[in-house]
């Protein structure tokens, strides 16, 4: 398997504009998490799917933000609009079981 | 309300020794516990992990060790190699399948 694929793997955007994130699982696997990592909260979970149905999206910092999971095998995580504060890396995972997540290799924002 | 608090930013060991790498956290209804490692550049790799029920978990150089009570769990890697550097994230689990992280800690193993 060619495990969790994310894409971009940059993305240079201005204020303001959407920004759209996406994110293929490993197949089989039925649970997906968005994190976003910055040094003050590390990696920060924003978002988790189950069987394709979000779970848990107390962790979405604002309105602007949200994600969409319309079938196993493929996620997005928008942002519109954007700002220079959303500037992260941005890691998508994938599991089957109860804790181990395989990642991504993230896509890196800049909002400029 | 960061659930996983990993206190030190930054660790340096020299080639050979031991590293310890420290967590602590807050849920008691957390039930299962993980380690990954993260270089530049790419996504955070599973480690090592253990379970609620038990207290010590080795694979190889690695030990995780779990202490309930005090609500901290430590990661043993033993001897260090220089090609350990890296950043060390401790996460936790909770069900059904929600995975929490800590704010990473960065190991530099020297020669």
């Amino acid at each position: 398997d060619a495990g969790v694929i994310q894409s971009p793997r940059h993305e240079v955007t201005e204020m303001g504009q959407e920004v759209t994130l996406r994110c293929k699982p490993i197949s089989g696997h039925n649970s997906l998490f968005w994190y976003r990592q910055t040094m003050m909260r590390g990696l920060e979970l924003l978002i988790y799917f189950n069987n394709n149905v979000p779970i848990d999206d107390s962790g979405m910092p604002e309105d602007r933000f949200s994600a969409k999971m319309p079938n196993a095998s493929f996620s997005t995580l928008k942002i519109q609009p954007s700002e220079p504060r959303d500037s992260a890396v941005y890691f998508c995972a994938s599991s089957l079981r109860d804790g181990e997540a395989f990642f991504g290799q993230g896509t890196r924002l800049t909002v400029v | 309300d960061q659930q996983v608090k990993q206190n030190s930013p930054s660790l340096s060991v020299q080639e050979g020794r031991i590293s310890i790498l420290n967590c602590d956290y807050t849920n008691s209804m957390f039930d299962y516990f993980l380690w990954y490692k993260k270089y530049p550049a790419e996504g955070p790799t599973f480690l090592i992990s253990i379970s609620s029920i038990k207290d010590k978990n080795e694979d190889g150089r690695f030990t995780v060790f779990l202490n309930k009570s005090a609500k901290h769990l430590s990661l043993h890697i033993v001897p260090s190699q220089p090609g350990d550097s890296a950043v060390y994230f401790c996460a936790a689990s909770v069900p059904p399948d929600k995975l929490i992280f800590g704010t990473g800690t960065r190991l530099q193993v020297f020669p």
